[in-house]
C-alpha cells in the first residue's frame, strides 16, 4: 500500500501557482519524497524529489516540513498542459532486501488547470 | 534529451497467445523496471531487473511473465499465455544505479496491450 495521502482532486487557474499537498507521516529516515505526474495514460513523468531540504528545478518546487511528515509540490505558474494526475511517493534510494527501488503508486491527485 | 522508448505502442492479441513487449532504456542506466496500469486503476509494479537478474517481483509477476535483456540495448517483457485480465498499459522504466543506490526512474510512453 502507498505510504502517502493526497487529496483526490484539485482545480487551479491557469497562470496561478498550484500547491499540491502530501502527507507521509510514517516516512523513514532514509526515504525520499518523489513526485511524478501522469498526463492522460502517458508514462509517468518524473518531476522532483527531496530528502529534507527544499528543492527547486525547472518544473517545480518541493517544500518538505521540518519533521518530514508532509510536503507540498508547487507548480509556480500552472498551464493547461499541467493538467494531470500527480503522485507523491516515498521511496528509499538504498537497495536492500526490503527495498529494491520500486515505486509504489497511489491514486494521486487529479489536477485540472482551467483557463 | 535521452528517453525510454517502447514498442509497439499498441498490441492486440488473442487469449492464450504469447506477446513480447520491448523497451530500450536510457543508455547509461543499469536498473530496469516494468509496471502496468489497468484502465482506470493505479500504476502497479511488476518487476525490477539489474545485472541480468530479477531484483524484485510483485505477486502479479507469476510464471506466465518473464523478462530478458537479450542484448546491450533492449529489455523485454514476455507474457507466455495471455489472459483477458492482462489487458493494460505496460510501462518500462530505467534508472541509474551507483554504490547500492538507485535514482529517479524515467518511464517510457507505454504499450497498450489488448487481449481479446
Amino acid at each position: 500500500d502507498a505510504k502517502t495521502t493526497q487529496p483526490t482532486s484539485m482545480d487551479c487557474a491557469e497562470g496561478r501557482a498550484a500547491n499540491l499537498p502530501c502527507n507521509h507521516s510514517t516516512i523513514s529516515g532514509n526515504e525520499y519524497v518523489y513526485w511524478y505526474r501522469q498526463i492522460h495514460s502517458q508514462g509517468p513523468q518524473y518531476i522532483i524529489h527531496g530528502l529534507k531540504n527544499n528543492e527547486t528545478n525547472e518544473m517545480a518546487s518541493l517544500i518538505i516540513t521540518e519533521d518530514r511528515k508532509s510536503s507540498t509540490l508547487i507548480l509556480p505558474h500552472a498551464t493547461l498542459r499541467d493538467t494531470a494526475v500527480y503522485y507523491c511517493i516515498v521511496r528509499s534510494d538504498l537497495l536492500t532486501t526490503d527495498s529494491w527501488g520500486k515505486l509504489q503508486f497511489g491514486a494521486g491527485t487529479q489536477v485540472v488547470v482551467t483557463p | 534529451e535521452p528517453e525510454v522508448t517502447q514498442t509497439p505502442s499498441h498490441q492486440v492479441t488473442q487469449m492464450g497467445q504469447e506477446v513480447i513487449l520491448r523497451c530500450v532504456p536510457i543508455s547509461n542506466h543499469l536498473y530496469f523496471y516494468w509496471y502496468r496500469q489497468i484502465l482506470g486503476q493505479k500504476v502497479e509494479f511488476l518487476v525490477s531487473f539489474y545485472n541480468n537478474e530479477i531484483s524484485e517481483k510483485s505477486e502479479i509477476f507469476d510464471d506466465q511473465f518473464s523478462v530478458e535483456r537479450p542484448d546491450g540495448s533492449n529489455f523485454t517483457l514476455k507474457i507466455r499465455s495471455t489472459k483477458l485480465e492482462d489487458s493494460a498499459m505496460y510501462f518500462c522504466a530505467s534508472s541509474e544505479t551507483e554504490r547500492g543506490r538507485t535514482y529517479e526512474q524515467y518511464f517510457g510512453p507505454g504499450t497498450r496491450l489488448t487481449v481479446t
